[in-house]
């Protein structure tokens, strides 16, 4: 049974640049939710995909936007990158019938580096 | 005021002993308590589910929530270098899909 897949696993881009990141859900999962983690931080929420729409957001910039496929994998899209997105780019995945029960499971990360 | 804090450690301890971690929150609506582990460059990984108050125990790691309180602990029994890691507490109130995190907790067993 796959896990939570990510890719890529390291990306470098400059400022100004745009960045796009997937993640493939756990296996019977149709819900996924992206968070970046900044150095030394925990995890914060950016949005989550169910049904291919964004149904909660958190306190990020329009720069941030995403989109879920029929298939339940999900990109999230980075415009005009500044020095200060270069963090951990996390993909959990869950369920949305348990969604209430908030058991997210996680991927191993995208590290994105801006220069 | 942070939602959730915990500190951030660093916290080292021989191998064996008794470890305790801890986060506070101020948001009462949370109801759903979860602690992860996170290695070095990886991402967390769910150690330990809770709703609402009270313990629970798997293995060698018992969680506890103290609603009134608003607060949390993990224990971990028995500690082993392979439980060397980041600890982060989460939360979420019903109603909700987002996760809250503490900052995380380094914590080194040492051998």
């Amino acid at each position: 049974d796959a896990g939570v897949t990510q890719s890529p696993t390291h990306l470098i881009k400059t400022r100004g640049q745009q960045v796009t990141l997937r993640c493939s859900p756990k296996s019977g999962h149709d819900t996924v939710s992206w968070y970046q983690q900044a150095l030394g931080q925990g995890p914060q929420f950016i949005f989550q995909y169910y049904e291919e729409e964004e149904r909660q957001r958190g306190n990020f910039p329009d720069r941030f936007s995403g989109h879920q496929f029929p298939n339940y994998s999900s990109e999230l899209n980075v415009n005009a990158l500044l020095l200060g997105d270069s963090a951990l780019y996390l993909c959990a995945s869950s369920r949305w019938r348990t969604s209430s029960s908030g058991e997210q499971y996680f991927g191993p990360g995208t590290r994105l580096t801006v220069t | 005021q942070k939602e959730v804090e915990q500190d951030p450690g660093p916290l080292s301890v021989p191998e064996g002993a008794i470890v305790s971690l801890n986060c506070t929150y101020s948001n009462s609506a949370f109801q759903y308590f979860m602690w992860y582990r996170q290695y070095s460059r990886k991402g967390p990984e769910l150690l330990m589910y809770t709703y609402s108050s009270g313990n629970k125990e798997d293995g060698r790691f018992t969680a506890q929530v103290d609603k009134s309180s608003k607060y949390i602990s993990l224990f971990i029994r028995d500690s082993q270098p392979s439980d060397s890691a980041t600890y982060l507490c989460a939360m979420k109130a019903p109603g909700a899909n987002n996760l809250f995190f503490g900052t995380g907790t380094r914590l080194t067993v040492i051998p």
